[in-house]
C-alpha cells in the first residue's frame, strides 16, 4: 500500500523567513507523481506544486519549490520569503500512474506564519 | 481561469435522510473524484470516475454512497441514508490527461453535518 507521512504536525515561523515542510512517501513504483495543496482556513484544497517522479529537476513555482529525492522517497517543499497569507494546513499528496488515480494524502501540516 | 464548483456549500441533515451533493467539474476534464475529510483528518479518498462508470472506490464507499454523472456537466454524489460519521468536508476533483495532466483540480468543498 502507498502511504504518505509528514512528519510535522505543526510549524510556526516569522513573516519573510524560509520553511521547509517534510514529507516522505513509500512506494514500489516508478511511474508516479507527487503534490503539494494548500488548505487555508476556508478549508478549500488548493494546489500548489507538483512533481513528476521521473523528472529529475526540482519543480519550482515562484516562492515555492521542491527537494526531491527519489531514492530517499522525500519531497520536501520551501517556501521562501513566507507571507501571512502563506498560512494553512498543507498536504502532501502521491499519485501512481495516469487516468482516474487516487490521490493519497499525508496527514497535513499545520504552518503558521506570524507577523 | 475554470474552476470546479460544489453544491451547496453547506448541507444540515438528519440522520438516516439522503443527501445529494452537486459538483461541476472543469468543462474539458474526463476524470472525477469524490473524496472527504472528517474535520481534524487527512483527505480521503471516496471514489473516482471516468467514461460514465467507477473505475476505483475505496472502503468508505459503501452502498449507501454512489455517484452519477446526470448530464453534461454535473457530477453528484449521494448518500442514501446518512450516519453520524459521515460529517465531513466532501471534495470534488476533476482531472484531464490532454492539460496539465494528472493534477486534480478540487472545489470548494461542501461541509455536511449529520444529526
Amino acid at each position: 500500500a502507498q502511504t504518505v507521512t509528514q512528519s510535522q504536525p505543526e510549524m510556526s515561523v516569522q513573516e519573510a523567513e524560509t520553511v521547509t515542510l517534510s514529507c516522505t512517501y513509500d512506494t514500489s513504483e516508478n511511474n508516479y507523481y507527487l503534490f503539494w495543496y494548500k488548505q487555508p482556513p476556508s478549508r478549500q484544497m488548493i494546489l500548489v506544486i507538483r512533481q513528476e517522479a521521473y523528472k529529475q529537476q526540482n519543480a519550482t513555482e515562484n516562492r515555492f519549490s521542491v527537494n526531491f529525492q527519489k531514492a530517499a522517497k522525500s519531497f520536501s517543499l520551501k517556501i521562501s520569503d513566507s507571507q501571512l497569507g502563506d498560512t494553512a494546513m498543507y498536504f502532501c499528496a502521491f499519485m501512481i500512474g495516469q487516468g482516474a488515480q487516487k490521490l493519497v494524502f499525508g496527514q497535513g501540516t499545520r504552518l503558521t506564519i506570524n507577523p | 481561469e475554470p474552476e470546479v464548483t460544489q453544491t451547496p456549500s453547506h448541507q444540515v441533515t438528519q440522520m438516516g435522510q439522503e443527501v445529494i451533493l452537486r459538483c461541476v467539474p472543469i468543462s474539458n476534464h474526463l476524470y472525477f473524484y469524490w473524496y472527504r475529510q472528517i474535520l481534524g483528518q487527512k483527505v480521503e479518498f471516496l471514489v473516482s470516475f471516468y467514461n460514465n462508470e467507477i473505475s476505483e472506490k475505496s472502503e468508505i464507499f459503501d452502498d449507501q454512497f454512489s455517484v452519477e454523472r446526470p448530464d453534461g456537466s454535473n457530477f453528484t454524489l449521494k448518500i442514501r441514508s446518512t450516519k453520524l460519521e459521515d460529517s465531513a468536508m466532501y471534495f470534488c476533483a476533476s482531472s484531464d490527461l490532454a492539460g496539465i495532466q494528472e493534477t486534480q483540480y478540487f472545489g470548494p468543498g461542501t461541509r455536511l453535518l449529520v444529526l
